[in-house]
């Protein structure tokens, strides 16, 4: 089954750049979609498609997808941009969604 | 506004059964197909199941294959997870997410309800 591989966690200073990426293989063939959740709260999508983001997310957040590696950048970091944020995308044919394991956002 | 709303989370011993429910509105439920997705306490994301939005197709995860039945009635926009003999790693937040193409994102979500296998 596909794997997809999250560092489990990045810390970013205010007002830095943060940027989260999510390996897999060819996963540049893919869909990935980024998902952000914080403590107590279900998971919101930030990211789809690679790069779109859904109306109310800021221009802040943005995504990339190439080869082997998709890339969540989050710009201009703020307090209130700290959580857990997941890449998944679907395996195949089989309608099986596959997440990464998470990564823990720290805003120093 | 759209709203995914689950229930059914409850505490059962081991090798007992549960049904969740999602009751979904604000947006066109026959159009989307659903998926169940479980975070167990202090860990990540795990899909669980999917249905296609005439539910001719379902998926399910080899963790819950043979255990878990996924199913939805278009007509009362609800989804449901039959859950049998549950075990102690079935413990975890179960969410109920829609997906409105192909290959396409979880939009919408759920809270979430909780289920907690213990004897």
């Amino acid at each position: 089954s596909y794997v997809l591989t999250l560092p489990p966690s990045v810390s970013v200073a205010p007002g830095k750049t943060a940027r989260i990426t999510c390996g897999g293989n060819n996963i540049g063939s893919k869909s990935v979609h980024w998902y952000q959740q914080k403590p107590g709260q279900a998971p919101v999508l930030v990211v789809y498609d690679n790069s779109d983001r859904p109306s109310g997310i800021p221009e802040r957040f943005s995504g990339s997808n190439s080869g082997n590696t998709a890339t969540l950048t989050i710009s201009r970091v703020e307090a209130g941009d700290e959580a857990d944020y997941y890449c998944q995308v679907w395996d195949g044919n089989i309608d099986h969604a596959v997440f990464g394991g998470g990564t823990r956002l720290t805003v120093l | 506004e759209v709203q995914l709303v689950e229930s059914g989370g409850a505490l059962v011993k081991p090798g007992g059964s549960l049904r969740l429910s999602c009751a979904a509105s604000g947006f066109s439920f026959s159009s989307y197909s659903m998926n169940w997705v479980r975070q167990a306490p202090g860990k990540g994301l795990e899909w669980v199941s999917f249905i296609s939005s005439g539910s001719s197709y379902m998926y399910y995860a080899d963790s819950v294959k043979g255990r878990f039945t996924i199913s939805r009635d278009n007509a009362k926009n609800s989804l449901y997870l039959q859950m049998n003999s549950l075990r102690a790693e079935d413990t975890a937040v179960y969410y109920c997410a829609a997906r409105g193409s192909r290959y396409g994102p979880l939009g919408h979500w759920g809270q979430g309800t909780l289920v907690t296998v213990s004897s």
